[in-house]
């Protein structure tokens, strides 16, 4: 099966500081790869969409010069907070999807999130 | 906003299938249903996927109505580690493809 791993699985920072939290697919290349947050018993929200080689496309609402996405190879995206503060606590979670097309029957893996407490 | 709905939760004796609904009455022609499962504290794990066609794999099975306006997730044989959410998704094309979770159903496997 498709695996997707991150790193840090779990971060603690104090606010005003940066962390950056790593994903990448292991036994497979992902053109487009995607970041979730979700807090405490609610669903999964989609913040970008991340395609190897090009600017992130972010979701309304989300701050792109907060939220910064790099996807510098096809195995490897990065999501770093900015500047964190305590409402940025959540569960980080990014998703690769196995394919180059985009069409709708290429599946997305999911990796095992990293959690994220800003003090 | 997701374009599936699904009851809020479920139980399911252990041992017994688990027949989860999921109604996507607007679903188009070339939208694919996916269905992912979360386990408390860890990410989405993909389970099956499907156009028409009922579809089997080693997890699951995926029952889809002929009119494509509802499916139905089966788990054979229930386990305590089946306890979990379960999304039930449609891929948008209008939307890029990209995955929409709505709340999903809580399954609970009790034993």
């Amino acid at each position: 099966g498709a695996v997707v791993s991150q790193h840090p699985s779990r971060v603690i920072c104090k606010s005003g500081t940066s962390v950056k939290i790593e994903c990448r697919s292991l036994d497979f290349q992902a053109t487009t790869m995607f970041w979730y947050r979700q807090f405490p018993k609610q669903s999964l929200m989609l913040m970008a969409t991340s395609n190897e080689g090009s600017k992130a496309t972010y979701e309304q609402g989300v701050e792109k010069d907060k939220f910064l996405i790099n996807h510098a190879s096809l195995t490897l995206s990065t999501l770093t907070v900015t500047s964190a503060h305590p409402e940025d606590s959540s569960f980080y979670i990014c998703s690769a999807r196995r394919g180059s097309g985009g069409a709708s029957w290429e599946t997305q893996y999911f990796g095992p999130g990293t959690r994220l407490l800003v003090l | 906003d997701a374009k599936t709905t699904q009851p809020t939760s479920m139980d399911c004796a252990e041992g017994r299938a688990a027949n989860l609904p999921c109604n996507h009455s607007t679903i188009s022609g070339n939208e694919y249903v996916y269905w992912y499962r979360q386990i408390h504290s860890q990410g989405p794990q993909y389970i099956i996927h499907g156009l028409k066609n009922n579809e089997t794999n080693e997890m699951a099975s995926l029952i889809i109505t002929e009119d494509r306006k509802s499916s139905t997730l089966i788990l054979p044989h229930a386990t305590l580690r089946d306890t979990a959410v379960y999304y039930c998704i449609v891929r948008v094309e209008e939307y890029g493809n990209k995955l929409v979770f709505g709340a999903g159903t809580i399954l609970r496997v009790k034993s």
